[in-house]
């Protein structure tokens, strides 16, 4: 299972547009990128998930360059009920497997 | 189409005796999966059932834990002489047949005292 590398923390202030870039250069070829967010006392909940270039749903954007040894959560606009941590994982699509969680950016959204 | 349901939300016990956790999974997936959570930090994958079958339990102590899926009811977690380590959150996530997707329960808080 590919391991993935993120930002502990960020900052941010409301309006603004995030971009939380995570690494996972061991990604397999059948491999996709998912994004989950979990707030406090809550079950992580799926944000978006992709395999190459750019993939966006109604609450985010996701960056995945052509190596895909890495990509990039966008979320736009942030306000404060944005506030969460952030999960970057990486496995196959049509497999049940775990996912192997890190510990994820915790993401601060201020006033 | 009613999410992932735990229950109980909220579970005390005392050292030595038995957690019973259950799952049940959004309708139509048949693939479960159980995670552990301590505080402040990411969650910790324990075991993968199907209907009536274990996939993966790599993730899982080798004593006093189990976990079932049965042809019909919830998947259960079961810990037998629970210690204080074993305080945590515990998340229960559901798939459809043939996708990754998981859906994820709001997790039982499990404190033993």
């Amino acid at each position: 299972l590919a391991k993935t590398t993120q930002p502990i923390s960020m900052d941010s202030y409301e309006g603004q547009e995030v971009n939380i870039t995570c690494s996972h250069n061991n990604i397999a070829t059948n491999d996709y990128i998912t994004w989950y967010q979990q707030f406090p006392s809550q079950g992580p909940r799926f944000i978006i998930q992709g395999y190459k270039t750019k993939v966006t749903n109604e609450v985010a954007s996701l960056f995945i360059p052509a190596d895909r040894k890495s990509s990039t959560l966008s979320l736009p606009r942030v306000s404060l009920s944005d506030t969460a941590v952030y999960y970057c994982l990486v496995g196959e699509k049509n497999y049940g497997q775990n996912f192997v969680f890190g510990p994820g950016t915790r993401l601060s959204v201020l006033p | 189409n009613a999410g992932v349901m735990q229950n109980p939300r909220h579970l005390v016990r005392r050292r030595g005796q038995e957690a019973r956790l259950r799952c049940s999974p959004m309708k139509g997936h048949s693939h479960v999966y159980w995670y552990r959570q301590l505080p402040e930090e990411g969650l910790k994958f324990m075991v993968y059932l199907q209907k009536e079958n274990i996939i993966d339990e790599s993730g899982m102590p080798k004593e006093r834990f189990s976990a079932e899926f049965p042809k019909e009811g919830p998947s259960i977690l079961r810990i037998q002489q629970v210690v204080r380590g074993d305080s945590a959150a515990y998340f229960c996530a559901s798939s459809p047949p043939g996708l990754n997707e998981q859906f994820f329960g709001p997790g039982t808080r499990l404190t033993v005292l």
